[in-house]
């Protein structure tokens, strides 16, 4: 069974960098058909996406918040970390992390972790 | 930027068909997946490629796509469907949502 889980502060102060922990199980961050997707949602609004990194290390960052933002992975341990500094109230929402599988030119997310919900806030 | 474009809420009778579209300047050239959210739930996988359906959703619940439109039918909407629906499409290097689309069964 796949899972994702992702883990980190529930509140954070404004200015201050967020750290959060997307841990895998039942498929490996080597497989050069996955990877994995970080996506957050803001209370009552819709899906945004923000990152992804694959088996070989390539990434790529939503074009406006790309300064702030960083996707890194630890293999051995199963775990995709993604750091986001200078936050702002704007940035509360409930960060997701979810699986991307590949096929050729197609690419899907299934399974998504439950979220982890995230307040900024002095 | 690039935009993914969907009616913010729909409503369906029971057993009647609804048909939720996503607009994209450049979803001819781009494939579309389509998600399911139920209130304080993580998004659900349903369509992908287009036109394909993961195991476990019901053949009800089918993917089209004609020019720069893809469509989302659900055929004899039950009161289980009411939920937010997204679009997904993938760039190059990005990934792209729609707003949401709020179906209320009623």
């Amino acid at each position: 069974q796949v899972t994702l889980k992702e883990s980190g502060p529930m509140l954070v102060k404004p200015t201050e960098t967020l750290t959060l922990t997307c841990t895998v199980s039942g498929f490996s961050l080597t497989n050069a058909r996955m990877g994995v997707s970080w996506i957050r949602q803001p209370p009552g609004k819709a899906l945004e996406w923000l990152a992804n990194i694959f088996a070989n290390d390539d990434n790529s960052y939503s074009t406006s918040l790309r300064n702030r933002l960083t996707v890194s992975k630890d293999t051995s341990k199963s775990q995709v970390v993604l750091t986001m500094t200078n936050l702002d109230p704007a940035d509360t929402a409930t960060y997701f992390c979810a699986r991307i599988q590949n096929w050729g030119p197609y690419n899907w997310l299934d399974p998504w972790g439950q979220g982890t919900l995230v307040t900024v806030s002095s | 930027s690039y935009y993914l474009t969907q009616p913010p809420s729909m409503s369906v009778s029971p057993g009647q068909t609804a048909s939720i579209t996503c607009s994209g300047d450049n979803l001819d050239d781009e494939y579309v997946c389509w998600y399911r959210q139920e209130p304080g739930q993580s998004p659900v996988l349903v369509i992908f490629q287009d036109i394909k359906r993961p195991s476990g959703i019901p053949e009800r619940i089918s993917g089209s796509k004609s020019g720069n439109t893809a469509t989302l039918t659900i055929s004899g909407a039950q009161a289980v469907d009411e939920a937010d629906y997204y679009c997904q499409a993938w760039g190059v290097t990005t990934v792209f949502f729609g707003g949401g689309t709020k179906l209320t069964v009623l």
